[in-house]
Order: C-alpha cells, then sequence, then structure tokens
C-alpha cells in the first residue's frame, strides 16, 4: 500500500528557482528517506531523515520532517536542469515490519 | 553507479511465456528487493529476501517467484506472462534487513506481446 503521498504530482519551474516537494504519511515511523529518478532508470537515495530529526541538509537539498503532522518537505536550492526528475518518498516503519512504503512521486520539469 | 547490476536490460516476449530476471547486489549487501514499476501503478513493492530468506512480500502475483543464492544474487522468474505485466522491474540491496537506505539497480524493461 502506498503510504507517502507527495505533493505536488507535477511541478515545473525556471532553472535557478526553488523547488519544493512535500509528503505526508499516515502511521508512526522510524524514517523518512527522499530519493531521484531520472527517466527509465533506476531510483538514486538522496537522503534519510530519522524520526527524532527535523531538518537535515546535503548540498542543495534540504529535507524538514514534522511528525506532529505526518509530513515532510524536500527543498532543492537554486534548481539546474539535471534537477528534472522524479521524486519519491519513502517510510521506514515498525508497523509496516521495516519495509519502506513508498509514495506515488512528484515530476520535476526544470525549464531552462 | 550503484554498483548493483541487473540482466538482462531490456526483455521482449510473448503472452504465456516464462522469463527469469537476475540481480547482483551491492558486494557486501545481504538484502535484496524487487519492485516492479509501471505507468499506471507507481513502484510496487514484490519481495525481500534476506542473506538467503524470503523476509517480505508485497503485491506479488503468484504467477511470479524469486530466490536468493548462497552467493547473494537473486533471480525473479515471471511465469504465464500477460500484456500487464509489461513494466520496468528494479532490483535493489541494501546493507540492512529492511526500512534503510537502498541501492537500485537500472532495471530490465520488459514487454509482453
Amino acid at each position: 500500500s502506498q503510504q507517502g503521498e507527495e505533493d505536488p504530482q507535477a511541478l515545473s519551474i525556471q532553472e535557478g528557482e526553488n523547488a519544493t516537494m512535500n509528503c505526508s504519511y499516515k502511521t508512526s515511523i522510524n524514517n523518512l528517506q527522499w530519493y531521484r529518478q531520472n527517466s527509465g532508470r533506476g531510483l538514486v537515495h538522496l537522503i534519510l531523515i530519522r524520526s527524532n530529526e527535523r531538518e537535515k541538509h546535503s548540498g542543495r537539498l534540504r529535507v524538514t520532517l514534522d511528525t506532529s503532522k505526518k509530513s515532510s518537505s524536500l527543498l532543492i536550492t537554486a534548481s539546474r536542469a539535471a534537477d528534472t526528475a522524479s521524486y519519491f518518498c519513502a517510510t521506514g516503519s515498525m508497523d509496516s515490519n521495516y519495509q519502506l512504503i513508498w509514495g506515488a512521486g512528484t515530476k520535476l520539469i526544470i525549464k531552462p | 553507479d550503484s554498483g548493483v547490476t541487473q540482466t538482462p536490460k531490456h526483455l521482449i516476449t510473448a503472452t504465456g511465456q516464462r522469463v527469469t530476471l537476475r540481480c547482483s547486489p551491492r558486494s557486501g549487501d545481504l538484502s535484496v528487493y524487487w519492485y516492479q514499476q509501471s505507468l499506471d501503478q507507481g513502484l510496487q513493492f514484490l519481495i525481500q529476501y534476506y542473506n538467503g530468506e524470503e523476509r517480505a512480500k508485497g503485491n506479488i502475483l503468484e504467477r511470479f517467484s524469486a530466490q536468493q543464492f548462497p552467493d547473494l544474487h537473486s533471480e525473479l522468474n515471471l511465469s504465464s506472462l500477460e500484456l500487464g505485466d509489461s513494466a520496468l522491474y528494479f532490483c535493489a540491496s541494501s546493507d540492512r534487513d529492511g526500512g534503510y537506505e537502498q541501492y537500485f539497480g537500472p532495471g530490465t524493461r520488459l514487454t509482453v506481446t
């Protein structure tokens, strides 16, 4: 079953702008992860944030986690054409026997 | 390059046939996961193996089966293929048993005609 729901489903912005994607989930979690998928390719792990963390940075990526609202956001700053991809959130939870539960993804298009 | 390899990259076969997809995990990873991704279904978890043992099952059809061998490579067998089985099949691996970072292979694109 899909626990994570990304919002928006699709996002188109100009190169250089910031992109924000959101993920909501339903049960308590151990961690939340973000992955990127370029068209037709395998997913690439971007960042993992644990349930006791509120914010994490990796290069131009910033992830926040609000466990009270059961939501996370992924911010990509100063977007580049190469950031064009689909972005998925996935949650790891004791409730799902620690199997990752995946969202449907946000399709991000960066216009040059 | 994630270090996970999958073969073949592309497979075209007819309905009713049987195919085998192969995955080699990253060196040292004990867990292997199989996923199906089709246009209208998103990423669907099929099955996980950890050090040779089945650990978790997702939405895997009875026509599909998998195994992980002593050298930790894994195979996904798809039989009595239907048109709806056309999809990208991904293998992922991790060094732990569930719930943590997974490293994906490039996928096998299966087309059933």
